[in-house]
């Protein structure tokens, strides 16, 4: 399983796009990059997917570049509610696959 | 849909003592996870059942035990409790037909504290 690296925390004020980058420089060919956001005193909460370039949702788009050896969550316009642990899993999407999960960056969004 | 259930949602145990937590799954997913949480050690995978068959397990000791029931509940149990268990336990369900997604549905937690 490749090992990712992020920053323990990061503050933003509200309305400001926000990137987290994750850094995988082990990541295999059949591995996808999945981040979740946890509240506190809840279970983590799937946000998004991707295996290459760029995918977009409602709520936050991920990057990736050509060498996928790092990918970035873009927040855009955060607001006080988005203030959560943001982990990056990297694993091969493969049925029994476990996901393991780093120690995430804490994410402070202020008014 | 209702979503992953846990029960109970807070206990408190001494130590030597042991528990018993339960998950009921999403309907219609098979596969079962669960995760202990502490402030100081993060996320940590305990073990995965599909089916009634554990397909992964973690680095816990031997303390640590499941199961999963022919409905895809399932329950973990830890026996001899020591002040170091206590954590939020969490189980997460996972529906897998033709590819497993990678995307997780999380409980709320069973809260552990043991005295």
């Amino acid at each position: 399983l490749a090992k990712t690296t992020q920053p323990i925390s990061m503050d933003s004020y509200e309305g400001q796009e926000v990137n987290i980058t994750c850094s995988h420089n082990n990541i295999a060919t059949n591995d996808y990059i999945t981040w979740y956001q946890q509240f506190p005193s809840q279970g983590p909460r799937f946000i998004i997917q991707g295996y290459k370039t760029k995918v977009t949702n409602e709520v936050a788009s991920l990057f990736i570049p050509a060498d996928r050896k790092s990918s970035t969550l873009s927040l855009p316009r955060v607001s006080l509610s988005d203030t959560a642990v943001y982990y990056c899993l990297v694993g091969a999407l493969k049925a029994g696959t476990a996901l393991i999960f780093g120690k995430g960056t804490t994410l402070s969004v202020s008014s | 849909k209702a979503g992953v259930t846990q029960t109970p949602r807070y206990l408190i145990k001494t130590r030597g003592q042991q528990v018993t937590l339960s998950c009921s799954p999403i309907s219609g997913h098979r596969s079962v996870s669960w995760y202990q949480q502490t402030p100081g050690q993060g996320l940590q995978f305990l073990f995965e059942y599909f089916s009634e068959t554990q397909r992964n397990k973690g680095n816990f000791p031997g303390r640590f035990s499941g199961r999963q029931f022919s409905n895809s509940r399932s329950e973990m149990n830890v026996s001899t409790l020591e002040l170091g268990d206590s954590a939020l336990y969490l189980c997460a369900s996972s529906h897998e037909g033709a590819a497993n997604t990678g995307e997780l549905f999380f409980g709320e937690g069973s809260r552990l504290t043991v005295l």
